[in-house]
């Protein structure tokens, strides 16, 4: 089965600060989606990533996933406090029938911590 | 678009009893799937149901089953309730699986006492 093991676990920063959040899989990904959580509370879409060297920005957060396609890092640049959660990577994986369907399988998360 | 909606938001139940958890996705979306998260072991992939049909389950056992109806509502059931089910039950809904972008709904925390 697939697994996904994100870097580093947590991560403390002072506002304004660029930062770096990585997620390596076991197998090629077909699809890797980037989420934030604020604890208890639902996931946010933030970025999903389907080809080898793509590469997705969304205001102060870029995305790449690399030409080999087994990882994938999120950048955030001059972090601010609402930058502040967890950050998740769920990735899909192609089972024996060829398609995963609907499932994603995710990483342990990265907690975010943003000081004013 | 309105976004992914799931009832109730917050659920206390006794060991033994069962329990039915409600998602409705985002309008035009057929696919949804459920996860169960919990501080021990994650987030981890419960099923996902496309078109009323099961396409695919995760590894859990037979007390956990869901089903979805003719307009894209799910339902997710869990029956003979353990101190262990006690987490955060989330829905995701897509157009049509995971190679199209796939949005979380609130949650449903259980607990189970």
């Amino acid at each position: 089965s697939q697994e996904l093991e994100q870097s580093p676990q947590s991560l403390i920063v002072q506002e304004g600060k660029n930062l770096t959040i990585n997620c390596t899989s076991s197998k090629t990904l077909y699809g890797l989606y980037w989420y934030k959580q604020k604890y208890g509370e639902g996931l946010i879409f933030l970025m999903m990533l389907q080809k080898g060297g793509e590469e997705k920005s969304h205001e102060k957060i870029t995305a790449k996933l690399d030409e080999k396609k087994q990882q994938s890092s999120l950048h955030i640049t001059a972090s601010q406090p609402s930058h502040a959660g967890i950050y998740l990577c769920g990735a899909a994986s192609a089972n024996a029938g060829g398609t995963s369907y609907g499932k994603l399988t995710f990483g342990q998360g990265t907690i975010l911590t943003v000081h004013p | 678009k309105a976004g992914v909606t799931q009832t109730p938001r917050y659920l206390i139940k006794t060991r033994g009893q069962q329990v039915t958890l409600s998602c409705s996705p985002i309008s035009g979306h057929r696919s949804v799937s459920w996860y169960q998260q919990t501080p021990g072991q994650g987030l981890q992939f419960l099923f996902e149901y496309f078109s009323e049909t099961q396409r695919n389950k995760g590894n859990f056992p037979g007390r956990f089953s869901g089903r979805q109806f003719s307009n894209s509502r799910s339902e997710m059931n869990v029956s003979t309730l353990e101190l262990g089910d006690s987490a955060l039950y989330l829905c995701a809904s897509s157009s049509r699986g995971v190679s199209y972008e796939q949005y979380f709904g609130p949650g449903t925390r259980l607990t189970v006492t």
